[in-house]
């Protein structure tokens, strides 16, 4: 147990919908990174969050969104969902802002759009 | 922008066999961190490495980092079934962001 807990674990839901998916870091940890991995690829990168700041983006779309709240829980958001938007949604947690040390993973989201 | 290659992306070994995983930057790192992935699991910490040249072994697994700090390789000795999983390499060049490899897929042969 890494100690970041996700809710949902599974999510299935229809093209065009919305859903929200949840993530609270490890106890201490100021940072959150959102991750995509869809099947039998590697995880990309979305966005990450520092103490309730966006710290760093990468390839998140603009149907997808973040925030970190000041309890340090975060949440992802999925807008006008495709099909191939269907995959496995990790959150991970480290003290570190700036990516030094390591991330703890939680045990991530599975959704599917149908 | 900055690219993470791992080869290879299967590898099917006997038990008792070796193995060793590639991961090469497409720039200088200024570190690199592995991680395993087991089937229906999450990523989990292995290891980090800063310095060039780095070597470091935790029991059976050896981890380095090459003299550029542009790649870095994983060999474990005498694989075990419990070594099943996918290997990760993340490289991070400045700013906080790691990027991941596609991985090596390991599996193991009783």
């Amino acid at each position: 147990d890494s100690g970041v807990t996700q809710t949902p674990k599974h999510l299935i839901t229809a093209t065009g919908q919305r859903v929200t998916l949840r993530c609270s870091p490890r106890s201490g940890d100021l940072s959150v990174y959102w991750y995509q991995q869809s099947l039998d690829q590697g995880l990309q990168f979305l966005i990450q969050y520092y103490n309730g700041e966006e710290r760093a983006k990468g390839n998140i779309l603009e149907r997808f969104s973040a925030q970190q709240f000041p309890d340090l829980h975060s949440e992802l958001n999925l807008s006008s969902l495709e099909l191939g938007d269907s995959a496995l949604y990790f959150c991970a947690s480290s003290y570190s802002g700036q990516g030094l040390g390591e991330q703890y993973f939680g045990p991530g989201t599975r959704l599917t759009v149908t | 922008g900055q690219q993470v290659m791992q080869i290879p992306q299967y590898q099917h070994v006997q038990e008792g066999e070796d193995f060793t995983t590639y991961c090469n930057s497409s720039t200088t790192l200024s570190n690199i961190q592995w991680y395993k992935q087991r089937p229906g699991g999450h990523p989990v910490f292995l290891i980090q490495l800063v310095k060039s040249g780095e070597v470091k072994k935790q029991k059976r697994l050896t981890f380095q980092f090459g003299e550029a700090k542009k790649n870095s390789s994983l060999h474990i000795t005498a694989t075990q079934t419990t070594d099943v999983g996918t290997y990760f390499c993340a490289g991070r060049t400045s700013g906080s962001r790691l990027t991941f490899g596609e991985g090596t897929q390991l599996t193991v042969n009783p």
